[in-house]
C-alpha cells in the first residue's frame, strides 16, 4: 500500500497569505494525484486530480504540482472560506489511498 | 441536480452485519465507477472500496477485505456495501463517492459525494 504524508499538520496563516501544502509517496504515483477540501460537518470536495488539473467550479487561485513523489497544493491568496482540512489522494496503485490530512487555521 | 443520497446505517454489534445503499440521480450512473469512503470519529478519510461502471473491477482496502462486498445494480442506479463480520474499528461515517471518470477501470478521483451515513460497532 502506497503511504500519502502530508505537511504540516497544521498551517496558521491570515487571510491574504500564501499557503503551501505538501504530499508525499512512499513510492511513485506518477501523476496521479488529488486534493479535497474538507470543512467541519461536510463532506469532502474535490480540488485538484491527476496533480495539476482543477476540478469543475474551483478557483484558480487553488494550483497542484508535483509528480512522482513529491506534490504540492497552492492556495494563492487565502479566502476565509478557505480555511478547512485538505488530503491527498492517490490512484496509482490499489488500494487507493489518502493522506492524514493538512489543517489550514486562522493565525 | 446531481446527487448521492444514502440509506442504511445504525448501531450494530461486532460480529454482526449491515447494508449500506446509495441511489444516484442527475447523472448516468451506468457510466461511472463508484466508491465507498468512510472518515471514523475525528479522523482522517479512509477509500473503503470501489466498483467498476459494469462491476467488472472492483477491489477493497486491507482492513476491509474479505469481510465488506460491494456491489451495484445499473439498472436502480444504485450502489450497495454489505459489511459482515463487523469490528470496534469499523465505527465511521460511510461515505458513497461518484468516480470521476466514465467507462475507465481504472480508478480515479472522487467528484460527488453522499451525505454520508454513520455506522456505529458497539456491544
Amino acid at each position: 500500500e502506497i503511504v500519502l504524508t502530508q505537511s504540516p499538520g497544521t498551517l496558521s496563516l491570515s487571510p491574504g497569505e500564501r499557503a503551501t501544502l505538501s504530499c508525499r509517496a512512499s513510492q511513485s504515483v506518477s501523476s496521479y494525484l488529488a486534493w479535497y477540501q474538507q470543512k467541519p460537518g461536510q463532506a469532502p470536495r474535490l480540488l485538484i486530480y491527476d496533480a495539476s488539473k482543477r476540478a469543475t467550479g474551483i478557483p484558480a487561485r487553488f494550483s497542484g504540482s508535483g509528480s512522482g513523489t513529491d506534490f504540492t497544493l497552492t492556495i494563492s491568496s487565502l479566502e476565509p472560506e478557505d480555511f478547512a482540512v485538505y488530503y491527498c489522494q492517490q490512484r496509482s496503485v490499489r488500494p487507493l489511498s489518502f493522506g492524514g490530512g493538512t489543517k489550514v487555521e486562522i493565525k | 441536480e446531481v446527487q448521492l443520497v444514502q440509506f442504511g446505517g445504525g448501531l450494530e454489534q461486532p460480529g454482526r452485519s449491515l447494508r449500506l445503499s446509495c441511489t444516484a440521480s442527475g447523472f448516468t450512473f451506468d457510466e461511472y465507477a463508484m466508491h465507498w469512503v468512510r472518515q471514523a470519529p475525528g479522523k482522517g478519510l479512509e477509500w473503503v472500496s470501489g466498483i467498476s461502471w459494469n462491476s467488472g473491477s472492483l477491489d477493497y482496502g486491507d482492513s476491509v477485505k474479505g469481510r465488506f462486498t460491494i456491489s451495484r445494480d445499473n439498472a436502480k442506479n444504485s450502489l450497495y456495501l454489505q459489511m459482515n463480520s463487523l469490528r470496534a474499528e469499523d465505527t465511521a461515517l460511510y461515505y458513497c463517492v461518484k468516480d470521476i471518470r466514465a467507462r475507465d477501470y481504472d480508478f480515479s478521483a472522487f467528484d460527488i459525494w453522499g451525505q454520508g451515513t454513520m455506522v456505529t460497532v458497539s456491544s
